[in-house]
């Protein structure tokens, strides 16, 4: 089965601090995604990587950061957590432009 | 610029029942197509794809969906509804030849009446 491994399933995190969403996957894929998703705003893309090292700002990367060091890692960063940020963030990954694969989820609650 | 088109936010269904959702793409070219379900608290997973050749696809948990060029359409369809169908679904359309980032619609979400 694909595997895709976000480190957290909900967390709850105060306004100010750093956080940081790990998303791991197991199949070389070269493509992996950050999303947030809320209620009738549907996926909004936040960052998204085609190679190790390599990033790409998507629609609404403003609050946030990734971090790609490894094929199979890809972070997110969130500098200093703003309430604005409470949401579900979603990780995918990719091989070219096939489907994309979906971890489970994070739901993030700032305080 | 691409985008993808769900005209029907929520959609309630009797269980049994036939099912339609809609889905619109704005794009040049022929695109690749994907529906994805999601359940409450969960991520989303693929239900079926369209690459090329035969404009009816068969996916999984019994979805099909068929794409209508002329029609920039890709709907998706179930015969009979089951009550653990009630999920939100999401259209996403490939572009060929780019590197990947799928460009989703906003979700229907789907109810099922006993």
């Amino acid at each position: 089965d694909v595997k895709v491994t976000q480190s957290s399933r909900y967390l709850v995190k105060r306004t100010g601090e750093k956080v940081f969403l790990e998303c791991v996957q197991d199949m070389d894929h070269e493509n992996m995604f950050w999303y947030r998703q809320d209620p009738g705003l549907g996926l909004r893309l936040i960052y998204f990587s085609y190679d190790v090292k390599m990033k790409e700002k998507g629609d609404i990367p403003e609050g946030y950061s990734v971090s790609r060091e490894k094929k199979e890692r890809f972070s997110l960063i969130l500098e200093s957590a703003s309430t604005n940020q409470t949401s579900m963030y979603l990780c995918a990954h990719q091989r070219g432009n096939t489907e994309a694969f979906f971890g489970q989820g994070t739901r993030l609650t700032v305080v | 610029a691409q985008s993808v088109t769900q005209p029907d936010i929520h959609i309630t269904v009797s269980e049994g029942a036939s099912l339609e959702l809609r889905c619109n793409y704005s794009y040049g070219a022929t695109p690749y197509l994907f529906w994805y379900v999601q359940s409450p608290g969960q991520g989303l997973q693929l239900l079926l794809k369209y690459f090329s050749g035969d404009t009816l696809v068969q996916g999984i948990k019994g979805f099909e969906a068929e794409f209508k060029r002329s029609q920039s359409s890709f709907n998706l369809r179930k015969p009979s509804v089951h009550w653990s169908d009630a999920a939100e679904y999401f259209c996403a359309v490939g572009v060929v030849g780019s590197q990947g980032n799928l460009i989703f619609g906003k979700g229907t979400k789907l109810s099922v009446k006993p």
